[in-house]
């Protein structure tokens, strides 16, 4: 079992739609969790950091729920920049690393 | 600009020919990241340090690979005799080295792509 799973999408949605993205983790000790964002072919780049029971950043929410070990985002009013990788992140436990996830592939159609 | 560097952006070589990527991380930023990602796939950690310390290494970093941090400023990663399996995006990070929930927030250079063929 991977220590970070994601679905890896496509998820196709229409400008303007709320799109989810889940994501569970194995590792019980771990610390810290964030979402970054990839554009093809360009390095990882941190979206938001998801801190105890998680947070708000403009159209992106980011949820926790350490007991099920899980992480969400939720994308409201998709734009098309919004076209890119979701990869949930975790960090910690008897470690330095950034652990990823697979990543999520999300294209906002015109 | 003042991010994370990475030197040279593409690299195309034949296998069994050594490489050697350099990395500049963010100037206060002591702890020093490598990661390697493939097609498809998330980053996935090769190697830290600690200003000059290197604390961890994976598994998959095998013997043919070395880093180095020698003053605790820029990194170095080579790779010996490279393989085909070593394609891929060479990925540095940097971060401040703090702990404690609001932690380390880890900054990515933008990658060095490296074909062997």
């Amino acid at each position: 079992r991977k220590e970070v799973e994601q679905d890896p999408g496509p998820f196709n949605v229409p400008e303007g739609a709320t799109v989810a993205f889940n994501c569970t983790y194995s590792n019980s000790a771990s610390q810290s969790f964030f979402w970054y964002r990839q554009d093809c072919r360009k390095e990882p780049k941190l979206l938001m950091s998801v801190y105890s029971s998680g947070n708000e950043d403009g159209r992106f929410t980011a949820q926790l729920n350490r007991a099920s070990q899980y992480i969400s985002l939720l994308i409201r009013d998709s734009k098309l920049s919004d076209s890119a990788t979701y990869l949930c992140v975790v960090y910690g436990g008897a470690t330095n690393k950034l652990i990823f996830g697979t990543g999520t592939l999300l294209a906002v159609q015109p | 600009d003042t991010g994370v560097s990475q030197d040279p952006r593409h690299k195309i070589t034949k296998r069994g020919q050594n490489v050697t990527f350099r990395c500049d991380p963010i100037s206060e930023h002591n702890r020093l990241y490598w990661y390697r990602q493939t097609l498809g796939q998330g980053p996935e950690f090769l190697t830290y340090f600690q200003n000059e310390a290197q604390l961890e290494k994976s598994r998959l970093l095998s013997d043919r690979f070395s880093a180095e941090r020698p003053k605790g400023s820029f990194s170095t990663l080579e790779i010996q005799r490279t393989e085909q399996g070593d394609s891929a995006m060479y990925l540095c990070a940097s971060s401040l080295g703090l702990t404690g929930e609001k932690s380390d927030t880890q900054y990515f250079g933008p990658g060095t792509r490296l074909t062997v063929l």
